[in-house]
């Protein structure tokens, strides 16, 4: 199967700073890249879609100045949680797809806001 | 609105026997379906995909049966090993416009005991 990857994989950082968070595609491609948030015992909820060259979309609910996405080139997507804060700690998990039916997720990036 | 549901949170199977894990879908638009295996502070794992063409997938131990007439899918594990405790989620998507975008259950958490 397809291979994404994440980095950091975990992060602690203090109330108010920024994170960035990276999702490659090793050996594919992608155009579409998707950015999910997991909660405890919760499912996975997309929180907004990754377009090379144009603008994210989010999800309703989701603040899109809060939650940056950057997708510079076909095989890097970028969220930056600006001024984060405690309620941001989560676990968050971006996916791609060479087809883009089947995604393939990356092994998540914990992140501690403390 | 829970497009994708998977009413059972948990299930518990005896090693070497059948596993069973049901979902339900409302939105008729839908026309793709996955499964993902998922394990702890990692992303999910692609395990097996059904277009709406098919009633039947399979792939190893691994089959999923679907049955549009009633919205609902299977993923039938035979036989069930203990490695196969994890998380599962079923995923569905309306095909080629979409763009990859997932609808996930609430996940049903396998447990195979030896």
């Amino acid at each position: 199967g397809a291979v994404v990857s994440q980095h950091p994989s975990r992060v602690i950082c203090k109330s108010g700073t920024s994170v960035k968070i990276e999702c490659r595609s090793l050996d594919f491609q992608a155009t579409t890249m998707f950015w999910y948030r997991q909660f405890p015992k919760q499912s996975l909820m997309l929180m907004a879609t990754s377009n090379e060259g144009s603008k994210a979309t989010y999800e309703q609910g989701v603040e899109k100045d809060k939650f940056l996405i950057n997708h510079a080139s076909l095989t890097l997507s970028t969220l930056t949680v600006t001024s984060a804060h405690p309620e941001d700690s989560s676990f968050y998990i971006c996916s791609a797809g060479p087809i883009q039916e089947t995604q393939y997720f990356g092994p998540g990036t914990r992140l501690l806001v403390l | 609105d829970q497009q994708v549901k998977q009413n059972s949170p948990s299930l518990s199977v005896q090693e070497g026997r059948i596993s069973i894990l049901n979902c339900d879908y409302t939105n008729s638009m839908f026309d793709y379906f996955l499964w993902y295996k998922k394990y702890p502070a990692e992303g999910p794992t692609f395990l097996i995909s059904i277009s709406s063409i098919k009633d039947k997938n399979e792939d190893g131990r691994f089959t999923v049966f679907l049955n549009k007439s009633a919205k609902h899918l299977s993923l039938h594990i035979v036989p069930s090993q203990p490695g196969d405790s994890a998380v599962y989620f079923c995923a569905a998507t309306v095909y080629g416009t979409s763009y990859g975008k997932l609808t996930f259950g609430q996940g049903t958490i396998l447990t195979v005991h030896p």
